[in-house]
């Protein structure tokens, strides 16, 4: 069965660095059909793609915080990291992470976490 | 970037109604288009993939058509499960980022 768990800091203070965990299960991040992906969901708003890494450790980001964010893994782990720096009040989200089905391109977002609450506050 | 507009915003319906979805995209992106369901507190469940691949476990009842800037998600008999919010998603790996719409919710009439 294949899960993916994201855990991290609830409450975070503006200017701070945000380093949120996904633990996968399930496959193995050197699978070459698969990557990780995160995106965020602010209250009550739509979910925003933040960006997501392959396999062979390419990674693609949104380009509006390619300057704030970093994604990493530790495929001995199962884990992607995410981090962000800089967080402002208007980051405080659900962060999700999902697994990236992929055949030659990218073809599906298709098991995602349950998702972790981040509050951006002092 | 690529836009994504959805319509309408809202929909009342009732169990057994058919019910569409639109979907419209800034530029073409031929399928490159996802649709998802989320509940309120949950993650977001893909139902479609590459505009009409229906996703493996999902019931028969939804699907999806379309390609370059159109796309439509149709559930043919509204089920009592089917409440939820509903979201396109572009994903073309040649123009990230991979925007979401707006979303749909469907409620109850």
């Amino acid at each position: 069965q294949v899960t993916l768990k994201e855990s991290g800091p609830v409450l975070v203070k503006p200017t701070e660095t945000l380093t949120l965990t996904c633990t996968v299960s399930g496959f193995s991040l050197s699978n070459v059909g698969m990557g990780v992906s995160w995106i965020r969901q602010p209250p009550g708003k739509a979910l925003e793609w933040l960006g997501h890494i392959f396999s062979n450790d390419e990674k693609v980001y949104r380009t509006s915080l390619k300057s704030s964010l970093t994604i990493s893994k530790d495929t001995s782990k199962s884990q992607v990291v995410l981090t962000m720096t800089n967080m402002d009040p208007v980051d405080s989200a659900t962060y999700f992470c999902a697994r990236i089905r992929v055949n030659m391109m990218v073809e599906a977002f298709d098991i995602w976490g349950q998702g972790t609450m981040v509050t951006v506050s002092s | 970037d690529i836009q994504m507009t959805q319509s309408p915003s809202t929909l009342s319906a009732s169990v057994g109604d058919r019910v569409t979805i639109t979907c419209r995209a800034s530029q073409n992106i031929i399928t490159w288009l996802a649709w998802f369901q989320q509940k309120p507190g949950k993650a977001p469940k893909l139902l479609i993939y590459k505009a009409s691949s229906l996703e493996s476990g999902v019931p028969s009842r939804f699907s999806g058509s379309g390609s370059g800037t159109e796309f439509t998600l149709t559930i043919s008999s509204l089920q009592p499960d089917d409440f939820a919010t509903y979201y396109c998603q572009q994903y073309n790996s040649y123009s990230p980022p991979f925007t979401f719409g707006p979303g749909t919710k469907v409620d109850i009439k």
